[in-house]
């Protein structure tokens, strides 16, 4: 079974400094997404960034950026000039392209220092 | 467009009380979610529907059942709630298998006593 780890429960940051959030999976699908989900005091999901497995250039939203090793399994996201509106929950999800859910990490609860 | 709702956003229930919750989606997706979040645990799969009248058990699936009779509406019923289920609950669409994300619904926020 596919399995997605996210091993910081906790990361702190200064306002704007940049913050690298990490993310494992483990699958031997080749076909796959992966994702990272904001999730803010108001619960509300919100998708911060996508990546195709299939595409090596690495995934660009403004100032979040993935570090995507597909052969490592690794799919980090960087934070780049922290602002105090990105403290919330960040959680890592998989979804590969024959099974239609998504698997969900632990989270990462991010705090901004001003 | 309103995208995922949810009803209602918060209930207390009694132990052994039942209830449903209403997800609707107007985006004319195919798939829908319901998934429920704890703390440490991230989102966990409860059931799944791939289309009108299909649904599925997900990681979790004990102690819930759901229909889909309208391709717009997902309902998740509780017949008997227990305090393990007290949790937020998520609903969830997706347009096709090889779409991309999902998209979710605000959340209710379930406490069974």
């Amino acid at each position: 079974a596919q399995t997605v780890t996210q091993s910081q429960p906790e990361m702190s940051v200064q306002e704007a400094e940049t913050v690298t959030l990490s993310c494992t999976y483990d699958t031997s699908e080749s076909d796959y997404y992966l994702f990272w989900y904001k999730q803010p005091p108001s619960r509300q999901m919100i998708l911060v960034i996508r990546q195709e497995a299939y595409k090596q250039q690495n995934a660009t939203e403004n100032r979040f950026s993935v570090n995507f090793q597909k052969a490592a399994k690794s799919f980090s996201l960087k934070i780049s000039d922290s602002q105090l509106g990105d403290a919330a929950m960040y959680f890592c999800a998989y979804r590969s392209a024959s099974i239609v859910y998504m698997r969900f990490g632990a989270g990462t609860r991010l705090t901004v220092k001003p | 467009n309103a995208g995922v709702t949810q009803t209602p956003k918060f209930r207390v229930l009694k132990t052994g009380q039942s209830m449903t919750l209403l997800c609707a989606q107007d985006m004319n997706h195919e798939y829908m979610y319901w998934y429920r979040q704890d703390p440490g645990m991230g989102l966990r799969l409860i059931h799944y529907s791939v289309g009108e009248g299909t649904t599925a058990k997900g990681e979790v699936p004990d102690g819930y059942n759901v229909s889909r009779l309208k391709k717009q509406n997902f309902l998740l019923g509780l017949e008997s709630a227990a305090p393990s289920q007290t949790s937020v609950y998520f609903c969830a669409s997706l347009l096709g298998r090889f779409v991309g994300e999902q998209y979710f619904g605000p959340g209710t926020r379930l406490t069974v006593t």
